[in-house]
């Protein structure tokens, strides 16, 4: 069945680069998401990108996305505190039901200062 | 401005007590979700609808109901609360298109005790 994986923690330094990998399984994925979940709140969408573009950028975020690899990441540029959250990464669910996305467990980005 | 509400952000019940989880959005969605959230099992889909009046099962419904009577609301009934069912609640809601983008609510963190 279709599958999201990411890694689970992500530690960087205030002002380093973070990039947060995830691969999935779906290759018929029209869109991949990235949502981000802070603390005590539900997922917000932050980006997503078509499965026929190789990138996307957008201020501080930068999604690559390799089809042949299936694997899609985000970088965030001088990462700050206020970054520090929980990002998921979504595929379409294109077997299932309309809206569906499959989610990703999460990776949870720590910012030290 | 986009909003998806849920009735409680905090809710003790006891064992074998029927709870019910309030959504509501205001954005005209046709489509629904609920999502249970656990510490490294990341967003399980419990139930969803694409329409008044209609649900399908989501991963884990074992144990769970749902009703859509409106469209913009969306219940989570809990029949006979169990421990293992304390979790956080997410609701979401969202429009068939072609960017399925979700709306999440602020979450419910749910105790059964």
């Amino acid at each position: 069945g279709e599958d999201v994986e990411q890694s689970l923690f992500l530690s960087v330094r205030e002002g380093d680069s973070s990039v947060i990998n995830c691969t999935y399984t779906d290759s018929s994925s029209t869109y991949l998401y990235w949502y981000k979940q802070e603390p005590g709140a539900g997922l917000q969408l932050l980006t997503y990108i078509f499965s026929n573009m190789d990138m996307k950028q957008d201020q501080r975020l930068t999604v690559l996305l390799n089809k042949k690899d299936k694997h899609l990441s985000l970088r965030i540029a001088d990462t700050q505190t206020g970054d520090s959250a929980i990002y998921f990464c979504a595929e379409s669910d294109n077997g299932g039901s309309q809206g569906n996305l499959i989610f990703g467990k999460g990776t949870k980005l720590s910012v030290k200062p | 401005d986009v909003k998806v509400t849920q009735s409680s952000r905090y809710l003790v019940k006891r064992t074998g007590e029927k709870v019910f989880l309030e959504c509501v959005q205001d954005m005209d969605h046709e489509n629904m979700f609920w999502y249970r959230q656990d510490p490294g099992l990341g967003l399980r889909l419990i139930y969803f609808s694409y329409d008044v009046k209609m649900k399908e099962k989501g991963d884990i419904p074992e144990g769970y109901s749902v009703s859509r009577e409106k469209k913009e609301r969306f219940s989570l009934i809990l029949e006979s609360a169990s421990t293992n069912q304390t979790s956080m609640y997410l609701c979401a809601s969202s429009s068939p298109g072609t960017v399925k983008e979700q709306y999440f609510g602020p979450g419910t963190r749910l105790t059964v005790t």
